[in-house]
């Protein structure tokens, strides 16, 4: 099983700043098979990035996903308000079940 | 627009039994797998079950294996969970959430999830 490790745990941010979570799997991510997903307090994941770089559909492009193999990266060129919120990796692609996820990484007003 | 709406959460005691619902709408249902992740409080994401778009293929986390039950009804538009045995443990929000076509594991779109409370 790969498991996915996220970095930081917290990252303090002003609105304006560029973002950049980490993701690190424990063994290579075939095909790249890795995504992103957005929480919100309260609310549901929503899909980001897959592919590790392909956007989900109606995702602004200030989001963008890039890397391979074990290291991937999710950069927020520049923080809006509504981006404050806890962001999960997640590998997929292979049949049920499906990869694990992170344990998250939240991105938190300075 | 697709719309996916659990329903079924509630407070039980432990050993108790409860049936998740989620409801689906805008998009052909009997065309995608289907999948219940849940979260734990101020937890991360666990993947539960997941059941193949005709029902005949599913698959339990091993954390539930033997004591949740997935299902399907096509002609309802409807996903369930039948959860049996409950512990402690297993008291997280339960969201509903379709795979992505020809994406295994993918989940492309999540309900707003509905909560299990195991408690005495």
């Amino acid at each position: 099983e790969i498991v996915l490790t996220q970095s930081p745990g917290t990252l303090s941010l002003s609105p304006g700043e560029r973002a950049t979570l980490s993701c690190r799997a424990s063994q290579s991510v075939s095909s790249s098979y890795l995504a992103w997903y957005q929480q919100k307090p309260g609310q549901a994941p929503r899909l980001l990035i897959y592919g590790a770089s392909s956007r989900a559909t109606g995702i602004p492009d200030r989001f963008s996903g890039s890397g391979s193999g074990t290291d991937f990266t999710l950069t927020i060129s520049r923080l809006e308000p509504e981006d404050f919120a806890v962001y999960y990796c997640q590998q997929y692609g292979s049949s049920p079940p499906p990869g694990t996820f992170g344990q998250g990484t939240k991105v938190e007003i300075k | 627009e697709v719309q996916l709406v659990e329903s079924g959460g509630g407070l039980v005691q432990p050993g108790g039994s409860l049936r998740l619902s989620c409801a689906a709408s805008g998009f052909t249902f009997s065309s995608y797998e289907m999948n219940w992740v849940r979260q734990a409080p101020g937890k991360g994401l666990e993947w539960v079950s997941y059941i193949s778009s005709s029902g005949s293929t599913i698959y339990y986390a091993d954390s539930v294996k033997g004591r949740f039950t997935i299902s399907r009804d096509n002609a309802k538009n409807s996903l369930y969970l039948q959860m049996n045995s409950l512990r402690a443990e297993d008291t997280a929000v339960y969201y509903c959430a379709r795979t992505k076509i020809l994406v295994p594991g993918l989940f492309d779109y999540w309900g707003q999830g509905t909560l299990v409370t195991v408690s005495s």
